[in-house]
């Protein structure tokens, strides 16, 4: 199957400082990108929708401006969390979708733990 | 509001035997449904899927029912072997399998299968 690569597999930053995750599809090109969020024994929550060469869409409650995604190929995404506190320290994870192909086609990225201290 | 539970958080069964998971949603208007098998260290990877004009989808020793009166799927393993340990994630959507990935998941159950 398609592989999506996600760096780094895991981060500690202190509070205050910015932190970048990196999302690559890496044998097919993802015009579309989704960054999902998961709090411990919570389930995987859609943050927002990257499009290649556009702006992202935020799902309602994901502030834009402490997320901000960068899709500016259509291998690579990049979710980077500005002025991180501790209570954004979760697991972030990244799916690509193969173009023109159902929503099975949505490959994961192992996802990265970020610890803020 | 959590639209899609799975309210076991693990499950343990024997090799050989029946692990059943299951999935409660609460939007009527989900109809597709995807099962997703994720390992430590790697992202979740599709498993099985089922429409909601189906009540039954089977891959090998996989099969997904759906109850869409009770608004209930569940994931049936036979046999189960040691490998299909993992954490099992339920997903719906709206749109249909053409969905252009926007899932909504429940928060996993851990399997375990004990040789």
């Amino acid at each position: 199957g398609a592989v999506v690569s996600q760096h780094p597999s895991w981060v500690i930053c202190k509070s205050g400082t910015s932190v970048k995750i990196e999302c690559r599809s890496l044998d097919f090109q993802a015009t579309t990108m989704f960054w999902y969020r998961q709090f411990p024994k919570q389930s995987l929550m859609l943050m927002a929708t990257s499009n290649e060469g556009s702006k992202a869409t935020y799902e309602q409650g994901v502030e834009k401006d402490k997320f901000l995604i960068n899709h500016a190929s259509l291998t690579l995404s990049t979710l980077t969390v500005t002025s991180a506190h501790p209570e954004d320290s979760s697991f972030y994870i990244c799916s690509a979708q193969t173009p023109g192909q159902g929503v099975e086609k949505l490959f994961f990225g192992s996802g990265t733990q970020l610890s803020v201290l | 509001d959590q639209q899609v539970k799975q309210n076991s958080p693990s499950l343990s069964v024997q090799e050989g035997r029946i692990s059943i998971l299951n999935c409660d949603y609460t939007n009527s208007m989900f109809d597709y449904f995807l099962w997703y098998k994720k390992y430590p260290a790697e992202g979740p990877t599709f498993l099985i899927s089922i429409s909601s004009i189906k009540d039954k989808n089977e891959d090998g020793r996989f099969t997904v029912f759906l109850n869409k009166s009770a608004k209930h799927l569940s994931l049936h393993i036979v046999p189960s072997q040691p490998g299909d340990s993992a954490v099992y994630f339920c997903a719906a959507s709206v749109g249909g399998s053409s969905n252009t990935g926007k899932l909504i998941f429940g928060q996993g159950t851990t399997l375990q299968v004990k040789p």
